[in-house]
């Protein structure tokens, strides 16, 4: 089974400056998936982000950003300029082949002006 | 296009009460997903429609809880009697039918409330 640990249960960053979420992740799979959503306050979760594990170069979506170091089971989110609409409910989250995703603790971001 | 829909939003019943949780795809989604987070907790797997079958649903806790897809489109999840430990947020996630070595990007619903008083 996987499992997916996100160490920061809470973060804060100052506008426009740059933050980093954590995410490691266990598996014994070798072709898979890593998604970032996030969840605004009282709003629906989006998809921010994904990679597939057997592309070596990071995804990246406008100020977004990962890095992930497969031998390292380690998935972080980097959000550059970051602004006050980016607060929110991160999850890291695991899949594969169409199957269910596994999540993480989630990492509650705040934005501060 | 228009995304996953739930229904209803809130729902607060009294323990040993029924609920019926409704979700609408995107449509032409043949995967269905429902997953459930508890107070405070991880985002936990329920269960996995493919079309109108159930292709996983080792995330269920307990025979209190039916899942139904009619006709491939929208799911219905019921919790018969519910417990205190119920409570939580159910999401419905869909995503369209892809191989069995890929994997499409799931959507997610908004999310019904459900507290058991």
């Amino acid at each position: 089974a996987q499992t997916v640990t996100q160490s920061q249960p809470e973060m804060s960053v100052q506008e426009a400056e740059t933050v980093t979420l954590s995410c490691t992740y266990d598996t014994s799979e070798s072709n898979y998936y890593l998604f970032w959503y996030k969840q605004p306050p009282s709003r629906q979760m989006i998809l921010v982000i994904r990679q597939e594990a057997y592309k070596q170069q990071n995804a990246t979506e406008n100020r977004f950003s990962v890095n992930f170091q497969k031998a390292a089971k380690s998935f972080s989110l980097k959000i550059s300029d970051s602004q006050l609409g980016d607060t929110a409910m991160y999850f890291c989250a695991f899949g594969n082949a169409g199957n269910m995703l596994t999540f993480g603790g989630g990492t509650r971001l705040m934005v501060k002006p | 296009e228009a995304g996953v829909t739930q229904f209803p939003s809130h729902s607060v019943i009294e323990k040993g009460q029924t609920v019926t949780l409704r979700c609408d795809p995107i449509s032409g989604h043949d995967n269905l997903y429902w997953y459930r987070r508890v107070m405070g907790k991880e985002i936990k797997f329920l269960l996995h429609f493919v079309k109108e079958s159930k292709q996983d649903e080792s995330g269920m806790p307990n025979n209190r809880f039916l899942a139904e897809r009619t006709g491939g489109t929208y799911s219905t999840l019921k919790v018969q009697p519910a417990e205190l430990e119920d409570s939580g947020v159910y999401f419905c996630a869909s995503s369209r039918l892809a191989g069995a070595y890929s994997t499409d990007t799931q959507y997610f619903g908004p999310g019904t409330r459900l507290t058991v008083l």
